[in-house]
């Protein structure tokens, strides 16, 4: 079946570095999803790209769709003890309606 | 407005015992979908649906079955209760718009034994 290919699957970082993570796949997509997941909760969604090539900001957090439309990456800038957590990649398939997921970036922060 | 309701948050099951999940929205969303998190897996499409009545296998369908007979829930049943279902449920709705992303209960946490 299709699949997203995220890494790296954990990063241990120091408090105020900056964090880098992509997905990538052999499949097209229209859309790629970025969520956060807190321990015992949803994933919140953080930022949705639409379109080939966007780079779309949220705060501290920047997510891009690759040109290919195979991939895209999120970067946090100046990282906080809050970012802590798991972080998923999702895209929409571009022949159906189906949203598949990575399998997580899981996100340490040392004091 | 309740957003994705998902119940119940707990529950325990022998094998070969039967429940269903429930998933109901208040947000008018077309699109529903159970997904399953197991660790180091992320989240697997069980089943989704693009409207009433229309329903669809995702990536690991085999062991569950889903109706939609209105657009506010999306209840997904276990028919015989396997070990290899104890996982933690997320039901995940979005507009029927190509492009809406999803958003997302906070789960049922489901303990076969």
């Amino acid at each position: 079946g299709q699949q997203l290919n995220q890494s790296p699957q954990s990063m241990f970082i120091q408090e105020g570095e900056d964090v880098s993570m992509n997905c990538t796949s052999s499949s097209i997509f229209n859309t790629w999803l970025w969520y956060k997941q807190d321990p015992g909760e949803g994933p919140v969604l953080l930022i949705a790209l639409y379109k080939a090539g966007e780079l779309t900001s949220n705060g501290r957090l920047t997510a891009q769709f690759g040109i290919t439309r195979k991939d895209s990456f999120l970067n946090i800038s100046a990282s906080i003890p809050s970012d802590v957590g798991i972080y998923f990649c999702a895209g929409r398939l571009n022949r159906d309606d189906k949203i598949i997921f990575g399998k997580g970036t899981r996100l340490h922060i040392l004091p | 407005n309740a957003g994705v309701t998902q119940t119940p948050k707990f529950q325990v099951l022998k094998t070969g015992q039967s429940m269903t999940l429930q998933c109901a929205q208040d947000m008018n969303h077309e699109y529903m979908s159970w997904y399953r998190q197991d660790p180091g897996m992320g989240l697997r499409l069980i089943h989704y649906s693009v409207g009433a009545g229309i329903t669809d296998q995702g990536e690991v369908p085999n062991g569950y079955n889903v109706s939609r007979s209105t657009t506010e829930d999306f209840p997904l049943r276990l028919l015989s209760a396997a070990p290899s279902q104890t996982s933690v449920y997320f039901c995940a709705t979005g507009r029927g718009a190509k492009n809406s992303p999803l958003h997302f209960g906070n789960g049922t946490r489901l303990t076969v034994t």
